[in-house]
């Protein structure tokens, strides 16, 4: 199975701050990675597919950016709406799986 | 606006089956989309349980060994998740989803169902 590490686990940022997330994949992924944002009681939504796409509706804040084993997911201007718990995804090779979460929260 | 609904047991004892349905709505279940369970516990986060698609093919996570059964009912627009010899372990929010056609891009979910594995 493709293991895949997300750093940090968590962070506290100000409004306006920008804020970076890391996913690393054990193996080449090439671009094959979402991005999920989660809520407290919610279900993940997708945020960013193939790396760098952003979903229809997401703010335009949000982007995404990596190759091979390295991806990231940048928040320009952190939102008091975009507190919440971000998933990466890899999609390479069955089974899939999911990093282990960055949970941001407002400093 | 596709939507997803999960309905069964919150309560499972140990060594017993879990048995959810995923109900869709607002499109049909017989498309080009892969419909996949997901579970999210506090200390593996959420894992990929496996997937199905209307002409019955399957895909299972390994690590869940031969515990999982998927199917799928065309005349109901639902499908079902059996997962046997139940543990503590598998105490779980569990979350049907569809993945967009031809990628595995998570775009509809259900809104979880919590079930818990206790006697």
């Amino acid at each position: 199975d493709i293991q895949m590490t997300q750093s940090p686990s968590s962070l506290s940022a100000s409004v306006g701050d920008r804020v970076t997330i890391t996913c690393q994949a054990s193996q080449d992924i090439v671009t094959y990675l979402n991005w999920y944002q989660q809520k407290p009681g919610k279900a993940p939504n997708l945020l960013i597919y193939d790396t760098s796409n952003l979903e229809k509706g997401v703010p335009s804040r949000f982007s995404g950016g990596g190759s091979g084993t390295d991806f990231s997911l940048t928040i320009s201007s952190l939102q008091p709406e975009d507190v919440a718990t971000y998933y990466c995804q890899q999609y390479d090779n069955l089974p899939l799986t999911f990093g282990g979460g960055t949970r941001v929260e407002l400093k | 606006q596709v939507q997803l609904q999960e309905s069964g047991p919150g309560l499972v004892k140990p060594s017993g089956t879990l048995s959810l349905t995923c109900g869709v709505s607002g499109g049909s279940i017989s498309t080009s989309n892969w419909w996949s369970w997901v579970r999210q516990t506090p200390g593996k986060g959420l894992e990929w349980i496996g997937e199905i698609i209307h002409s019955g093919t399957i895909n299972n996570n390994p690590a869940f060994k031969s515990r999982v059964t998927t199917s799928i009912d065309k005349s109901k627009n639902q499908f079902s998740l059996k997962l046997t010899s139940v543990t503590a372990a598998d105490t779980a929010v569990y979350y049907c989803a569809r993945a967009r056609s031809g990628s595995y891009q998570f775009e509809y979910w259900g809104q979880g169902i919590l079930v818990t594995v206790s006697s």
